[in-house]
């Protein structure tokens, strides 16, 4: 079973800055890899898939970029609705599909 | 719009047995795979099964193998989760999703969730 870690765990940014967040895979996953945002007492939300390509409706401030076993989320400029818990998820030769342990960002 | 309601979700007691239900609307469902994901409180998310959309073929996490049984209605548009010998580890909210596509297996719609509670 391919390992998802994130880092770091806790993630503390102003308003208006960028946030960088990272996932690792035990293995290459390519490209299939997706990000997805969750707010408290809410499903989560699939903000990126295919390691770059943006789902449907999500701002251009949210970025993704990797392949292989290094991928990174980026947020260009936070807004207040965007501090949320975020988790990587890869779908190589699935199934299993494997999740990391989320990453919470927060306001500093 | 696409809308997934799942239903079931309750106390039961160690182990139990319970049946989840997602309802799904706004998509063509008997074409896509739907999968159940779950997140214990306070926890990260861990998928534990699906089912494919060609052939019905289904798959499940090691953690629920052999204790969980996941299904669909396409005629109902309903995706259902019937679940065993439940454990206290298995207290979660259940969500179920639908894959994106099957080469690109992102999770592209949830619904709301469920919580099952495994306790005495």
């Amino acid at each position: 079973e391919i390992v998802m870690t994130q880092s770091p765990a806790t993630l503390s940014v102003s308003p208006g800055e960028r946030a960088t967040l990272s996932c690792r895979a035990s293995q290459s996953v390519t490209s299939n890899l997706a990000w997805y945002q969750q707010k408290p007492g809410q499903a989560p939300r699939l903000l990126i898939y295919g390691a770059s390509i943006r789902a449907t409706g999500i701002p251009v401030r949210f970025s993704g970029t990797g392949s292989g076993t290094e991928f990174t989320l980026t947020i260009s400029s936070l807004q207040s609705e965007d501090f949320a818990v975020y988790h990587c998820q890869q779908y190589h030769n699935w199934p299993p599909i494997t999740f990391g342990q989320g990453t919470r960002l927060e306001i500093k | 719009e696409v809308q997934l309601l799942e239903s079931g979700g309750g106390l039961v007691q160690p182990g139990g047995s319970l049946r989840l239900s997602c309802a799904a609307s706004g998509f063509r469902f008997s074409n896509y795979a739907m999968t159940w994901v779950r997140q214990a409180p306070g926890k990260g998310l861990e998928w534990v099964s699906v089912i494919r959309d060609s052939d019905g073929g289904t798959y499940y996490a090691d953690s629920v193998k052999g204790r969980f049984t996941i299904s669909r209605d396409n005629s109902q548009n309903t995706l259902y989760l019937q679940m065993s010998s439940l454990r206290a580890e298995d207290t979660a909210v259940y969500y179920c999703a639908k894959v994106l596509v099957v080469v690109a297996a992102a999770l592209d719609h949830w619904g709301q969730g469920t919580l099952v509670t495994v306790s005495s």
